[in-house]
């Protein structure tokens, strides 16, 4: 099982703004960067898996960017409107075999104010 | 068409007893998951599993135990229930190094 740490905790964001969040995960034996995003109520649905550094991945207004090497990724999200608001999780697998469970991180809430 | 489902919805149960969540998914993957969502709403890894490995979380206690009837369900058995199971558990499923389908997810809740 990995330390995956995302950062902040949460984040309150005007709507219309762009805002951007962290996840830190350790550089060696990586295999892959997963995204998720995950509304009340409903069930995590992946955004991006991401396995080389240097990639950019994007969806939409929701961007990501990977450094294997530091063991970073970053989520940005351009002009925030409010169903943009959830929890981002981002989550790592602990192997690279095929049964690759993910380590989650506990999440960046999201919040985005009218 | 429900990609991953989950039954039952909601969950009430006696401690002491055994209880069993099925998962079933039509997406034809090859590996599906449980993770359990704590009290913190942290999501943690219990089982991966596919034909040909089953991976265990060393901290998932042995009550806990999958059974795959198939490679489309991945069905969660649970003896002796204990209060500290009370959970969102989700089942998942994927195909190797793509992103994990989650399914709706089942509130156990044990009194």
């Amino acid at each position: 099982i990995l330390n995956v740490e995302q950062s902040p905790q949460s984040l309150h964001v005007q709507e219309g703004d762009s805002t951007n969040f962290t996840c830190s995960f350790p550089s060696s034996n990586f295999y892959a960067l997963h995204w998720y995003r995950w509304e009340t109520a409903k069930s995590p649905e992946a955004l991006f898996v991401m396995t080389l550094n240097g990639d950019e991945k994007k969806k939409g207004r929701i961007s990501a960017t990977l450094n294997t090497k530091e063991g970073y990724s970053y989520l940005y999200i351009k002009g925030s409107q409010p169903e943009d608001s959830a929890t981002y999780l981002c989550a790592s697998p602990y192997s690279g075999g095929g049964a690759d469970g993910l380590t989650f991180g506990k999440g960046t809430h999201l919040i985005i104010q009218p | 068409d429900t990609a991953v489902s989950q039954t039952p919805k909601y969950l009430v149960t006696q401690m002491g007893n055994d209880k069993s969540i099925k998962c079933e998914q039509n997406l034809g993957h090859d590996t599906m998951y449980w993770y359990k969502q704590d009290s913190k709403k942290f999501l943690k890894i219990m089982f991966s599993y596919n034909n040909k490995e089953l991976i265990i979380n060393e901290t998932v206690p042995n009550r806990f135990s999958p059974k795959s009837p198939d490679k489309a369900h991945l069905n969660l058995h649970i003896n002796s229930l204990e209060l500290g199971d009370s959970a969102v558990y989700f089942c998942a499923s994927s195909q190797a190094g793509t992103g994990k389908f989650f399914g709706p997810g089942t509130r156990l809740t044990v009194l």
